[in-house]
Protein backbone atom coordinates (compact mmCIF):
# COMPACT_ATOMS: atom_id res chain seq x y z
CA UNK A 1 0.00 0.00 0.00
CA UNK A 2 0.89 3.63 -0.28
CA UNK A 3 2.33 5.47 2.61
CA UNK A 4 3.17 8.95 3.72
CA UNK A 5 5.43 9.84 6.04
CA UNK A 6 5.76 13.38 8.03
CA UNK A 7 6.59 14.20 10.99
CA UNK A 8 3.69 14.19 13.76
CA UNK A 9 4.73 17.29 15.55
CA UNK A 10 6.92 20.47 15.13
CA UNK A 11 8.04 23.37 17.10
CA UNK A 12 9.23 26.61 15.46
CA UNK A 13 9.46 30.47 16.75
CA UNK A 14 7.40 33.48 15.77
CA UNK A 15 9.77 34.78 12.80
CA UNK A 16 11.33 32.05 12.21
CA UNK A 17 11.85 29.95 9.08
CA UNK A 18 10.44 26.03 9.23
CA UNK A 19 10.30 23.59 6.65
CA UNK A 20 7.93 20.22 6.95
CA UNK A 21 9.00 17.17 5.15
CA UNK A 22 7.30 14.51 3.26
CA UNK A 23 8.01 11.73 1.55
CA UNK A 24 6.00 9.03 0.00
CA UNK A 25 6.42 5.94 -1.95
CA UNK A 26 7.32 6.44 -5.53
CA UNK A 27 5.43 3.71 -7.87
CA UNK A 28 3.31 5.86 -9.72
CA UNK A 29 3.02 9.49 -9.13
CA UNK A 30 0.51 12.02 -10.27
CA UNK A 31 1.20 14.97 -8.59
CA UNK A 32 1.18 15.85 -4.38
CA UNK A 33 -0.55 18.50 -2.16
CA UNK A 34 0.10 20.51 0.48
CA UNK A 35 -3.29 21.37 2.64
CA UNK A 36 -3.23 23.55 5.77
CA UNK A 37 -5.97 22.61 8.79
CA UNK A 38 -6.34 24.90 11.69
CA UNK A 39 -7.60 23.10 15.03
CA UNK A 40 -11.50 21.98 15.17
CA UNK A 41 -11.19 23.46 11.15
CA UNK A 42 -11.43 22.20 7.73
CA UNK A 43 -8.32 21.27 5.51
CA UNK A 44 -7.08 24.72 2.58
CA UNK A 45 -5.53 24.35 -0.39
CA UNK A 46 -1.61 25.68 0.09
CA UNK A 47 0.05 23.99 -2.87
CA UNK A 48 0.12 21.24 -5.95
CA UNK A 49 3.38 20.15 -6.87
CA UNK A 50 3.94 17.73 -9.93
CA UNK A 51 7.08 18.60 -11.66
CA UNK A 52 10.11 19.02 -9.12
CA UNK A 53 11.55 21.72 -8.11
CA UNK A 54 10.68 24.88 -5.72
CA UNK A 55 6.99 26.84 -6.70
CA UNK A 56 7.29 29.76 -3.89
CA UNK A 57 3.62 31.36 -2.75
CA UNK A 58 4.55 34.49 -0.89
CA UNK A 59 5.43 33.24 2.75
CA UNK A 60 5.01 29.26 1.88
CA UNK A 61 7.26 27.17 -0.95
CA UNK A 62 6.43 23.92 -1.58
CA UNK A 63 9.57 21.74 -2.99
CA UNK A 64 9.41 18.19 -4.99
CA UNK A 65 12.13 15.80 -6.01
CA UNK A 66 10.20 13.05 -7.78
CA UNK A 67 13.33 10.73 -8.03
CA UNK A 68 13.53 10.89 -4.01
CA UNK A 69 9.91 10.67 -3.34
CA UNK A 70 10.29 13.67 -1.05
CA UNK A 71 8.35 17.09 -1.06
CA UNK A 72 8.48 19.50 1.76
CA UNK A 73 6.74 22.80 3.09
CA UNK A 74 9.13 25.65 3.56
CA UNK A 75 7.42 28.53 5.58
CA UNK A 76 9.07 31.91 6.41
CA UNK A 77 8.84 34.75 8.85
CA UNK A 78 6.12 32.59 11.24
CA UNK A 79 3.15 34.09 12.62
CA UNK A 80 1.44 32.88 15.37
CA UNK A 81 -1.67 32.25 13.20
CA UNK A 82 0.78 29.94 10.89
CA UNK A 83 -0.14 27.09 14.24
CA UNK A 84 -1.90 24.02 12.46
CA UNK A 85 -1.36 21.17 11.04
CA UNK A 86 -0.68 20.45 7.39
CA UNK A 87 -1.05 17.43 5.43
CA UNK A 88 0.76 16.30 2.82
CA UNK A 89 -1.43 14.50 0.09
CA UNK A 90 -0.35 12.27 -2.76
CA UNK A 91 -1.91 11.47 -5.96
CA UNK A 92 -0.88 7.66 -6.61
CA UNK A 93 -0.70 5.85 -10.19
CA UNK A 94 -5.12 5.07 -9.42
CA UNK A 95 -5.49 9.28 -9.15
CA UNK A 96 -6.32 8.32 -5.72
CA UNK A 97 -5.77 10.55 -3.08
CA UNK A 98 -3.26 9.75 -0.49
CA UNK A 99 -3.69 11.36 2.47
CA UNK A 100 -0.53 11.68 5.32
CA UNK A 101 -1.87 12.25 9.14
CA UNK A 102 0.11 15.89 9.29
CA UNK A 103 2.22 17.46 11.11
CA UNK A 104 1.05 19.93 13.85
CA UNK A 105 3.20 22.81 13.80
CA UNK A 106 3.57 24.98 16.94
CA UNK A 107 4.61 28.55 16.91
CA UNK A 108 6.20 29.87 20.18
CA UNK A 109 6.85 33.99 20.91
CA UNK B 1 -18.69 33.88 1.23
CA UNK B 2 -18.68 29.90 1.81
CA UNK B 3 -19.14 27.58 -0.92
CA UNK B 4 -18.92 24.44 0.39
CA UNK B 5 -21.84 24.63 3.20
CA UNK B 6 -22.14 21.71 5.59
CA UNK B 7 -24.85 21.74 8.53
CA UNK B 8 -24.56 20.99 11.37
CA UNK B 9 -21.51 21.58 12.60
CA UNK B 10 -22.19 20.25 15.67
CA UNK B 11 -24.14 16.81 15.60
CA UNK B 12 -24.85 14.79 19.08
CA UNK B 13 -26.63 11.57 18.75
CA UNK B 14 -27.15 8.61 20.99
CA UNK B 15 -25.53 4.89 19.99
CA UNK B 16 -27.70 3.51 17.21
CA UNK B 17 -29.89 6.36 16.25
CA UNK B 18 -29.85 7.60 12.61
CA UNK B 19 -27.72 10.47 11.92
CA UNK B 20 -28.37 12.61 8.21
CA UNK B 21 -24.93 15.02 7.84
CA UNK B 22 -25.57 17.49 4.75
CA UNK B 23 -23.37 19.38 2.27
CA UNK B 24 -23.88 22.02 -0.28
CA UNK B 25 -22.16 23.65 -2.84
CA UNK B 26 -22.46 26.53 -5.01
CA UNK B 27 -19.21 26.16 -7.16
CA UNK B 28 -21.33 23.93 -9.41
CA UNK B 29 -18.82 21.27 -9.05
CA UNK B 30 -18.65 17.38 -10.89
CA UNK B 31 -17.28 15.73 -8.17
CA UNK B 32 -18.68 15.46 -4.21
CA UNK B 33 -16.57 13.58 -1.65
CA UNK B 34 -17.44 12.65 1.71
CA UNK B 35 -14.45 12.24 4.29
CA UNK B 36 -14.35 11.01 7.84
CA UNK B 37 -11.30 12.47 10.19
CA UNK B 38 -10.87 11.40 13.98
CA UNK B 39 -8.44 13.74 15.49
CA UNK B 40 -4.52 13.87 14.56
CA UNK B 41 -5.37 11.58 11.74
CA UNK B 42 -5.41 11.57 8.28
CA UNK B 43 -8.69 12.15 6.30
CA UNK B 44 -10.26 8.76 5.31
CA UNK B 45 -12.26 8.51 2.36
CA UNK B 46 -15.58 7.42 2.45
CA UNK B 47 -17.35 7.91 -0.77
CA UNK B 48 -17.48 10.15 -3.42
CA UNK B 49 -19.69 11.04 -6.73
CA UNK B 50 -18.71 12.15 -9.56
CA UNK B 51 -21.94 13.77 -11.17
CA UNK B 52 -24.56 10.96 -10.14
CA UNK B 53 -22.09 8.32 -10.47
CA UNK B 54 -21.32 6.84 -6.90
CA UNK B 55 -18.37 5.08 -5.91
CA UNK B 56 -17.95 3.47 -2.57
CA UNK B 57 -14.50 2.67 -1.20
CA UNK B 58 -14.11 -0.70 -0.62
CA UNK B 59 -13.49 -0.44 3.32
CA UNK B 60 -16.29 1.99 4.34
CA UNK B 61 -18.93 0.19 6.65
CA UNK B 62 -22.31 -0.57 5.14
CA UNK B 63 -23.59 1.38 7.70
CA UNK B 64 -22.64 4.65 5.86
CA UNK B 65 -24.60 5.41 3.08
CA UNK B 66 -25.10 8.93 0.82
CA UNK B 67 -27.20 10.42 -1.90
CA UNK B 68 -26.87 12.83 -3.98
CA UNK B 69 -29.92 14.36 -5.16
CA UNK B 70 -28.65 17.15 -7.24
CA UNK B 71 -25.31 18.35 -8.72
CA UNK B 72 -25.36 21.31 -5.23
CA UNK B 73 -26.44 18.79 -2.23
CA UNK B 74 -25.09 15.99 -0.74
CA UNK B 75 -26.40 13.72 2.10
CA UNK B 76 -24.28 11.41 4.46
CA UNK B 77 -26.22 8.81 6.16
CA UNK B 78 -25.40 6.62 9.57
CA UNK B 79 -27.72 4.51 9.91
CA UNK B 80 -26.79 3.05 13.39
CA UNK B 81 -23.36 5.35 14.93
CA UNK B 82 -21.63 3.64 16.96
CA UNK B 83 -18.98 4.88 19.84
CA UNK B 84 -16.39 4.38 16.98
CA UNK B 85 -18.18 6.88 13.90
CA UNK B 86 -17.76 9.56 16.73
CA UNK B 87 -15.18 11.97 13.98
CA UNK B 88 -15.22 15.24 12.27
CA UNK B 89 -17.10 14.45 8.64
CA UNK B 90 -15.73 16.80 5.51
CA UNK B 91 -17.66 17.46 2.48
CA UNK B 92 -15.16 18.47 -0.20
CA UNK B 93 -16.10 18.71 -3.91
CA UNK B 94 -13.56 19.03 -6.87
CA UNK B 95 -14.27 20.46 -10.74
CA UNK B 96 -13.22 17.02 -11.95
CA UNK B 97 -12.37 13.47 -11.12
CA UNK B 98 -8.39 12.19 -10.87
CA UNK B 99 -7.46 14.12 -8.12
CA UNK B 100 -5.35 16.47 -9.54
CA UNK B 101 -7.12 19.59 -8.89
CA UNK B 102 -7.66 21.69 -5.21
CA UNK B 103 -10.38 20.01 -2.84
CA UNK B 104 -12.73 22.63 -1.43
CA UNK B 105 -13.82 21.48 1.77
CA UNK B 106 -16.48 22.52 4.13
CA UNK B 107 -16.05 23.65 7.43
CA UNK B 108 -16.96 20.04 8.47
CA UNK B 109 -19.99 18.31 10.93
CA UNK B 110 -18.40 17.08 14.59
CA UNK B 111 -20.35 14.04 15.51
CA UNK B 112 -20.61 12.89 19.17
CA UNK B 113 -21.82 9.35 19.67
CA UNK B 114 -23.07 9.38 23.31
Amino acid sequence: GQNIDQPTEMTATEGAIVQINCTYQTSGFNGLFWYQQHAGEAPTFLSYNVLDGLEEKGRFSSFLSRSKGYSYLLLKELQMKDSASYLCAEVDSNYQLIWGAGTKLIIKP
Amino acid sequence: DAMVIQNPRYQVTQFGKPVTLSCSQTLNHNVMYWYQQKSSQAPKLLFHYYDKDFNNEADTPDNFQSRRPNTSFCFLDIRSPGLGDAAMYLCATSRDGGNTGELFFGEGSRLTVL
